[in-house]
């Protein structure tokens, strides 16, 4: 069974600063990662997906990496604004989904 | 606006009601599914479909029921609710080489 680990479960931040989130999954046979942005009592927002080919997605400040050999993906978030505070939730697709816990940002004015 | 579009957003039902979560995608999306969000359980699968007449049973199905007579709606109907059906639904679509969308989400609160 996949498990999605995503580590810090929370992360605090002055404005300004980069953001490193961590997923680690156990099942390298993946179809794709992709990453969300939830506020709270909101649905989910898709920020960036992954196909299992590639190495690394960009969307202006986001970039996500992939290395399906070590079971592992990176969100990194440039120049962090309190627009940013949510939670982010990898999530694996082995043609079935499997939901990291999430990590909870805030950054702070 | 393309996207999964849930309905209603707020329901309180009582113990024993029925009811149906709506759920429309406006993508062509051939798959579609339904997941709740419990605090420290993160989301479940509740059913799934894998085209219009075709649906199966996910991780936590007892209770609900689904049908998919067309690709755009795939509605979600609480048979008899619980205490225990109180939850957050979402409902997904995708097709292949895509990711998933989300809709907002319903939530439910059985009293």
């Amino acid at each position: 069974k996949q498990e999605v680990t995503q580590i810090p479960a929370a992360l605090s931040v002055p404005e300004g600063e980069n953001l490193v989130l961590n997923c680690s999954f156990t099942d390298s046979a993946i179809y794709n990662l992709q990453w969300f942005r939830q506020d709270p009592g909101k649905g989910l927002t898709s920020l960036l997906l992954i196909q299992s080919s590639q190495r690394e997605q960009t969307s202006g400040r986001l970039n996500a990496s992939l290395d399906k050999s070590s079971g592992r993906s990176t969100l990194y978030i440039a120049a962090s604004q309190p627009g940013d505070s949510a939670t982010y939730l990898c999530v694996v697709n082995d043609y079935k989904l499997s939901f990291g816990a999430g990590t909870t940002v805030t950054v702070r004015a | 606006n393309a996207g999964v579009t849930q309905t209603p957003k707020f329901q309180v039902l009582k113990t024993g009601q029925s009811m149906t979560l709506q759920c429309a995608q406006d993508m062509n999306h051939e798959y579609m599914s339904w997941y709740r969000q419990d605090p420290g359980m993160g989301l479940r699968l509740i059913h799934y479909s894998v085209g219009a007449g075709i649906t199966d049973q996910g991780e936590v199905p007892n209770g609900y029921n689904v049908s998919r007579s067309t690709t755009e709606d795939f509605p979600l109907r609480l048979l008899s609710a619980a205490p225990s059906q109180t939850s957050v639904y979402f409902c997904a679509s995708t097709q292949t080489g895509s990711g998933y969308t989300f809709g907002s989400g319903t939530r439910l609160t059985v009293v």
